[in-house]
């Protein structure tokens, strides 16, 4: 079946701009994350949706990044006046239902964002 | 905060040799640790998890080792590949029950022909 799939692959914007990456989970799966990985680091941990609760937005690192999932499908991280520092690889992942016992990721390939 | 160390950015081996990364954590055993791979441009694929009361778990040439002792996870490679060159993450629960995990910043496997 289909991974899950991120678009844009790659954005350039200018700083200041606002950019809206979209993240599409495999069908079925309720966990969603969203992480950035700076080049050369591991992943940092932004936001986590589990169904129907409330998101954990603990890794925001301000108040400009926000980011939406309808039910349990798509999602949108959204970064308001972006900076240079925010340039980064984007990565989603989704993971099946806790009930499965089976709590590995699944990863987009990630959308490669360039603030200039 | 739980926190994960793989000590090793790099690792070069040679053809056909074991390769042995190694994954660290704090604070209390983790109900499980999870490993997986990164290659160049694309996102994480997971690999193996092993649980908390597993010493050992294998997956056709992989072995994950679960030491709860030493705070400790071995992730070993036997007749390594130039295809098995890539960036290894480990990954834990970020806390109790969490379905959240914490990664290790990687090492990066070089699988020297």
């Amino acid at each position: 079946g289909a991974g899950v799939s991120q678009s844009p692959s790659n954005k350039v914007t200018e700083k200041g701009k606002d950019v809206e990456l979209r993240c599409d989970p495999i069908s079925g799966h309720t966990a969603l994350y969203w992480y950035r990985q700076r080049l050369g680091q591991g992943l940092e941990f932004l936001i986590y949706f589990q169904g129907n609760s409330a998101p954990d937005k603990s890794g925001l690192p301000s108040d400009r990044f926000s980011a939406e999932r309808t039910g349990e499908s798509v999602s949108t991280l959204t970064i308001q006046r972006t900076q240079q520092e925010d340039s980064a690889v984007y990565l989603c992942a989704s993971s099946p239902d806790s009930g499965t016992l089976s709590y590995e990721q699944y990863f987009g390939p990630g959308t490669r964002l360039t603030v200039t | 905060s739980q926190k994960i160390e793989q000590n090793s950015e790099a690792l070069n081996i040679q053809e056909g040799k074991t390769a042995t990364l190694t994954c660290n954590y704090t604070n209390y055993s983790p109900a499980y640790l999870q490993w997986y791979r990164q290659d160049p441009g694309r996102g994480p694929v997971f690999l193996l998890l092993i649980r908390e009361n597993e010493k050992e778990k294998r997956k056709e040439r992989l072995k994950v080792t679960f030491d709860t002792t030493l705070k400790q996870s071995l992730f070993h490679i036997t007749a390594s590949q130039p295809a098995d060159s890539a960036t290894y993450l480990c990954a834990r629960p970020s806390g109790a029950g969490s379905y959240q995990l914490t990664f290790g910043k990687g090492t990066k496997l070089s699988v020297i022909p």
